[in-house]
């Protein structure tokens, strides 16, 4: 059974550019969240998409956005790149939102460097 | 090797040793926590859960012991190996987000 996948591995940008990672959930998932992880902040909840619906959101600026598509996979955009916006963006799926019971699998990440 | 009660960002222990991470939530209403191991280049991996009216579970060579009146969690680790080595984080649940602890950073001397 293929994990939860996400694309593309490494990307670097310049400050001001805009960005869209992917991140396809395991198959039957359809809840996805997003997190980010830096060495100053540690692991913080961006959003959680199901259905196509944003459901959660956590306390970052507009200019952090996301979307889910019909076969559940997802994609985060980041506009106006600041240099703080250098991270480690993770990608979790499971079957309705919840955790162990329900297959909550983080991917591998996408380490997005801005420049 | 062993750390109780404080968090500490690194813990370097022996093979074989015993390993303690300490971690403290924020949310008293939180109602299941878990604690994650990630490797470097990987997204978090699931060790072990435990529910807000348990105070003690165990697993394979891990324990997770839950103190709700100070707000803090521990992971024991039995017999650490070079595997182990990896950083440790905790987790708590709020509807459908994880609020993480700061990591550990566990170092497995051979």
């Amino acid at each position: 059974k293929a994990g939860v996948t996400q694309t593309p591995r490494y990307l670097i940008k310049t400050r001001g550019q805009q960005v869209t990672l992917s991140c396809s959930p395991i198959s039957g998932h359809r809840s996805v969240s997003w997190y980010q992880q830096t060495p100053g902040q540690g692991l913080q909840f961006l959003f959680e998409y199901f259905s196509e619906t944003q459901r959660n959101k956590g306390n970052f600026p507009g200019r952090f956005s996301g979307r889910q598509f019909s076969n559940s996979r997802s994609e985060m955009n980041v506009s106006t790149l600041e240099l703080g916006d250098s991270a480690l963006y993770l990608c979790a799926s499971s079957s309705t939102g919840g955790f162990k019971d329900y297959g909550y699998t983080f991917g591998s990440g996408t380490r997005l460097t801005v420049v | 090797g062993e750390s109780v009660g404080l968090h500490l960002p690194t813990l370097s222990v022996q093979e074989g040793d015993n390993s303690i991470i300490n971690c403290a939530y924020s949310n008293s209403a939180s109602d299941y926590f878990i604690w994650y191991k990630q490797e470097s280049g990987k997204g978090p991996q699931f060790i072990i859960d435990i529910r807000s009216n348990m105070d003690k579970r165990q697993g394979q060579r891990v324990t997770v012991l839950l103190n709700k009146t100070v707000k803090h969690l521990s992971l024991q680790i039995a017999a650490t190996q070079p595997g182990d080595s990896a950083v440790y984080f905790c987790a708590e649940t709020s509807g459908s987000r994880l609020t993480f602890g700061e990591g550990t950073q566990l170092t497995v001397n051979p």
